[in-house]
């Protein structure tokens, strides 16, 4: 799987948008852009994927762009809630184990 | 519906014993994976298991560490004679064959 690089912490001011960026430089042809993240002593939880096309759920929108080396994952209205560790992983789809890196830190703040 | 459930959500064993741990996985996913979590890392893959398929233990750090899973049901995660440096949360996760991850709660371990 392919290695991704995310900034080690960022902040946000609560109902503004929040724009983690990830580069995957070396993703491969069938590699998707997963997001995950960790709430503090919580187990890890989905949030989205995408292949090429950008893509929007209830949760977030991720923008991959067209060489498809890098993306964002935007959280377009943050609350004091979405303060997590937010991890980007580039895999095949539904392939087996989660390779995590560091991740981004997100504080979210009143 | 109910998530992945783990027990017991905390442990404390002495070095040497042995400790195991359990995972629920949600009904009718086939996929079943463990992963460690020690303080302030992130996680790292320990084991899985897909269906009647063979287990992929690559993630397994030392032949102290066993899992079991009968079927597509419940879990076991076993560490013989514990070590500190085996302190750490262990999460389960399981999906469909083709679906997301579901991570459970966590066992957090320490071990004195």
């Amino acid at each position: 799987d392919a290695k991704t690089t995310q900034p080690t912490s960022m902040d946000c001011a609560e109902g503004r948008a929040a724009n983690l960026p990830c580069n995957h430089s070396t993703i491969s042809g069938n590699e998707y852009v997963y997001w995950y993240r960790q709430i503090h002593s919580q187990g890890p939880q989905y949030i989205i994927h995408g292949l090429k096309n950008n893509e929007t759920n209830e949760m977030a929108s991720l923008i991959i762009t067209e060489d498809r080396k890098s993306s964002t994952l935007i959280l377009p209205h943050a609350t004091l809630r979405d303060t997590a560790v937010y991890y980007c992983i580039v895999r095949v789809e539904y392939g087996n184990k989660l390779v995590f890196g560091a991740g981004t830190i997100l504080r979210v703040k009143s | 519906g109910a998530g992945v459930s783990q027990s017991p959500s905390n442990k404390v064993t002495e070095k040497g014993k042995d400790v195991e741990l359990r995972c629920d996985p949600i009904s009718g996913h086939t996929a079943l994976y463990w992963y460690r979590q020690r303080l302030g890392q992130g996680l790292e893959f320990l084991i899985y298991f897909q269906g009647n398929s063979a287990p992929d233990k690559s993630g397994l750090p030392s032949d102290r560490f066993s899992a079991e899973r009968t079927g597509e049901s419940v879990s076991t995660l076993t560490i013989q004679r514990t070590q500190q440096e085996d302190s750490a949360v262990y999460l389960c996760a399981s999906s469909s064959y083709r679906g997301q991850q579901y991570f459970g709660p966590g066992t957090r371990l320490t071990v004195t």
